[in-house]
């Protein structure tokens, strides 16, 4: 069984500075289209369903601001917040197949 | 484009069965490229995979809930069930039903129903 363990699993940051989650993997998942690393990253405020942040472990998906990045490989793996805005507060979740990390609480 | 919609009973009572339906709409279920399946998260929790299955594949559960789940699919209406038998208190949740896609891994949400168990 996948098991992704996020650190850490709460953050406070101050409005215009980096916050970095990262998310570790028990396995390595790679696309059997294009070898890319299978490594999801989700946000998810109050009263909604998780928004799709990231795919392929570093692919922003259409619409998210450029201040959201993806990278790693293998089996660990960060979402990097180059310049937290207000709107940013959220938890965050990984995710492999069907697996999610706990989540991370993402606060100013 | 892909509209995911749960819908069922908001109230169930201890020891009562829960039932869920996911309409799928802006893609069919029998496409082989994806999987369908649900997903529950628990006020102020995580997010909690319930089960999942390919059209043309075996269905696969949680183990945690194995003994009380069954998803079963209605491929003329193109909607999906769920099924979660003798609930507690423990069981109430957003009940969210999703895609995922093999070739990206990443998982379309539906908007998720509160299922609440009390009595």
């Amino acid at each position: 069984d996948i098991v992704l363990t996020q650190s850490p699993d709460s953050l406070a940051v101050s409005l215009g500075e980096r916050a970095t989650i990262n998310c570790k993997s028990s396995q390595t998942f790679l696309s059997d289209s294009n070898n890319k690393n299978f490594l999801t990253w989700y946000q998810q405020k109050p009263g909604q369903p998780p928004k799709l942040l990231i795919y392929w472990a570093s692919a922003r998906a259409s619409g998210v601001p450029y201040r959201f990045s993806g990278s790693g490989s293998g089996t660990d793996f960060t979402l990097t917040i180059s310049s937290l805005q207000a709107e940013d507060v959220a938890i965050y979740y990984c995710q492999q197949y069907w697996t999610f990390g706990q989540g991370t609480k993402l606060e100013i | 484009q892909l509209q995911l919609q749960e819908s069922g009973p908001r109230l169930v009572r201890p020891s009562e069965t829960l039932s869920l339906t996911c309409r799928v709409s802006g893609d069919s279920i029998s496409d082989s490229d994806f999987s369908w399946g649900w997903i529950r998260q628990p006020p102020g929790k995580g997010l909690e995979w319930i089960g999942s299955f390919y059209y043309s594949g075996s269905t696969q559960y949680s183990p945690s809930l194995k003994s009380r789940v069954t998803i079963s699919v209605d491929t003329s209406q193109n909607h999906f069930s769920l099924n979660l038998s003798s609930v507690t208190a423990a069981d109430t949740a957003v009940y969210y039903c999703a895609r995922r896609f093999d070739n990206t891994d990443y998982i379309v949400w539906g908007q998720g129903t509160l299922v609440t168990v009390s009595s």
